[in-house]
């Protein structure tokens, strides 16, 4: 069955350093999306991506963050300058049409900042 | 602003049995989706079962049945047959059909143990 990969699974990064979060969505899925979970929190919208171009963004998603589908496989989200507060799981998505169908997820990459 | 409630932070349940998981939300829309969504321990998100609004047939799947009340906005969550493997995280998200985006709300959880 396909399956939307993320990878690393955990990673520790010193505050202020840059981070980049891989995703490989479900290879015929066009809309492709992340979110985060904070520790005892709810899971939160970041961002949407269609057509090579980020289609809705939340508040949380400002300049610190960037996404990128840089070779047509890999969907990145990158976090320039990393707080504590960036700690989280955070999921990457994919799903073949922007609503109502069924939006497959990763298995999340821990990011703890310290 | 939609938002997204379930009322129930742990429950548990003994194999075999039935229990019910309750979701409520708030929107101000007609036409959208919601969705349950089960995370076991290996964290990944898997889609349980999904109810359309405009349709008044209650959503099943297996041994999995949603009670939809609009008018009510609740979206409770029955799993009947109980086994081992439902333990998990069960979130209760909305998808609103406004705009061309899907951006679903989340509640905050239910944690399911199912115990032998």
């Amino acid at each position: 069955e396909p399956e939307v990969t993320q990878t690393p699974s955990h990673q520790v990064t010193q505050m202020g350093q840059e981070v980049i979060l891989r995703c490989v969505p479900i290879s015929n899925h066009l809309y492709f999306y992340w979110y985060r979970q904070i520790l005892g929190q709810k899971v939160e919208f970041l961002v949407s991506f269609y057509n090579n171009e980020i289609s809705e963004k939340s508040e949380i998603f400002d300049d610190q963050f960037s996404v990128e589908r840089p070779d047509g496989s890999n969907f990145t989200l990158k976090i320039r300058s990393t707080k504590l507060e960036d700690s989280a799981m955070y999921f990457c998505a994919s799903s073949d049409s922007p609503r109502g169908n069924e939006a497959f997820f990763g298995q999340g990459t821990r990011l703890t900042v310290v | 602003a939609q938002t997204v409630t379930q009322s129930q932070p742990e429950m548990s349940v003994q194999e075999a049995e039935t229990v019910t998981l309750s979701c409520t939300y708030d929107t101000s829309e007609s036409n959208y989706y919601l969705f349950w969504y089960k995370q076991p321990p290996s964290r990944q998100m898997i889609l349980v079962i999904r109810q359309e609004a405009y349709k008044q047939q209650n959503a099943t799947e297996n041994r999995f049945s949603v009670n939809f009340q609009k008018a009510a906005k609740s979206f409770s969550l029955k799993i009947s047959d109980s086994q081992l493997g439902d333990t998990a995280m069960y979130f209760c998200a909305f998808d609103s059909n406004a705009g061309n985006n899907r951006k679903l709300i989340w509640g905050l959880g239910t944690s399911l143990a199912v115990n032998p």
